[in-house]
């Protein structure tokens, strides 16, 4: 059964905590992506990653941090140093020599 | 000023109705373009997919592109309570392969 799975769903923190979101891709896909939902904001891009071992700063990278490791897992750090975690965080992934991108079903982090 | 807009809404319209949903946008990098629909607290879902001027019919969904003016639209016809969602236009330039989102649209379909 092939797609991007994100867990946990749901997730709470504490203020001052660092917490990582999973996010897992079994397509193959080259390209992956985290995003940021705000209400009334759409999607802003986060970080990006093109190939293993190399990524990007999106549009708002201050207080995260990512790694790629492997081809499948692209997994997302929220530090404290994030000034307003609480959202709902989207991955996303492309596959090679195309530019339809798809989503996972999203983690909604709450901190406190 | 955002480099995507879109009206926000909410947009409610019977069932059956014909749905129009807009984006404008003022960065000519832009070449890809992407509808989606997002349900609430759910992922977007990608609807269509273009990337020349002209229409492009999946369907009861075309979208509709018009480089020149910077315009790009959503049309669903016959349109079902199901259809009741948030409808996001992505933008994509492609040095990145990221896109670029208005906030979306809100659509209720009556029954």
């Amino acid at each position: 059964d092939g797609g991007i799975t994100q867990s946990p769903k749901y997730l709470f923190r504490k203020e001052g905590q660092n917490v990582t979101l999973s996010c897992e891709q079994n397509l193959n896909h080259d390209a992956m992506y985290w995003y940021r939902q705000d209400p009334g904001q759409g999607l802003r891009l986060i970080y990006y990653s093109q190939i293993v071992n190399d990524f990007q700063k999106g549009d708002i990278a201050e207080g995260y941090s990512v790694s790629r490791e492997k081809k499948e897992s692209f997994p997302l750090t929220v530090t404290s140093a994030q000034k307003n975690p609480t959202a709902f965080y989207l991955c996303a992934s492309i596959p090679a020599g195309s530019y339809e991108q798809y989503f996972g079903p999203g983690t909604r982090l709450t901190v406190t | 000023q955002k480099e995507v807009e879109q009206d926000p809404g909410p947009l409610s319209v019977p069932e059956g109705a014909i749905v129009s949903l807009n984006c404008t946008y003022s960065n000519s990098a832009f070449q890809y373009f992407m509808w989606y629909r997002q349900y609430s607290r759910k992922g977007p879902e990608l609807l269509m997919y273009t990337y020349s001027s002209g229409n492009k019919e999946d369907g009861r969904f075309t979208a509709q592109v018009d480089k020149s003016s910077k315009y790009i639209s959503l049309f669903i016809r016959d349109s079902q309570p199901s259809d009741s969602a948030t409808y996001l236009c992505g933008l994509m330039d492609t040095g990145r392969r990221a896109l670029t989102f208005g906030s979306g649209t809100r659509l209720q379909v009556q029954p």
